[in-house]
């Protein structure tokens, strides 16, 4: 069984300061990755993706990966209250059509 | 044009109607996906269309038809569903179903009663 597992939370941070996602997976020929953002009642929202090792970045985010540690994380700088929401982790595993999500981590950003 | 569309937002059936959600992308992207998704969890993935074929069906229950008629639509058709199916349903599209990145659209919040 092919797994993503994430930090429930809530992950409480104050506003400005950054909050740090963590993600493992347990397919080691796991090829693509992605972040979603889900606000309460509403639709993820892709906001990162990342295919290689390293770190991508986007404006205030930063995603890192690390194949050998199976091990994704999403960075967020300089946090707003509008980041207040469920982070998803989601990885597609090479040859196969679809992604394995993660719980999700509730983010809380604090004012 | 980066949007996926569903249709209706929110739909109230009993458990013996008929109903029927839709889907419209126009990305031309060649796969398009069904998702169940209950409170407080992720995703659950129920079906996958791969270039207007059903490639993925994810032991949903036959209650649950799923229909391609063209590459930008998709269609869900529900028959006589049970309370416990009440749930956000969630359309996403991809590029192809390799390693693409899926985009969500708002999805229908249906309720079963």
């Amino acid at each position: 069984q092919k797994e993503v597992e994430q930090n429930s939370g809530p992950l409480s941070v104050p506003e400005g300061a950054i909050a740090s996602l963590n993600c493992t997976y347990s397919d080691r020929v796991s090829q693509s990755f992605f972040w979603y953002r889900q606000y309460s009642g509403k639709s993820p929202e892709l906001i990162m993706s990342i295919y290689s090792n390293g770190d991508k970045e986007d404006g205030r985010f930063t995603a890192q990966l690390n194949k050998a540690s199976q091990y994704v994380s999403l960075l967020i700088r300089d946090s707003q209250p509008s980041d207040s929401a469920t982070y998803l982790c989601a990885v597609n595993s090479g040859g196969y059509q679809k992604v394995t999500f993660g719980t999700g981590t509730k983010l809380q950003v604090i004012p | 044009d980066t949007e996926v569309t569903q249709t209706p937002k929110h739909l109230v059936m009993g458990m013996t109607n008929k109903k029927s959600l839709k889907c419209e992308q126009h990305m031309g992207h060649r796969a398009m996906y069904w998702y169940k998704q209950k409170a407080k969890k992720p995703p659950e993935l129920m079906f996958v269309y791969s270039y207007e074929k059903l490639s993925i069906n994810e032991s949903v229950p036959s209650r649950f038809s799923p229909e391609c008629p063209n590459s930008s639509l998709l269609n869900l058709h529900l028959h006589a569903l049970q309370p416990e199916d009440s749930a956000l349903y969630l359309c996403a599209s991809s590029q192809d179903t390799l390693a693409s990145e899926q985009f969500f659209g708002p999805g229908t919040r249906l309720t079963v009663l």
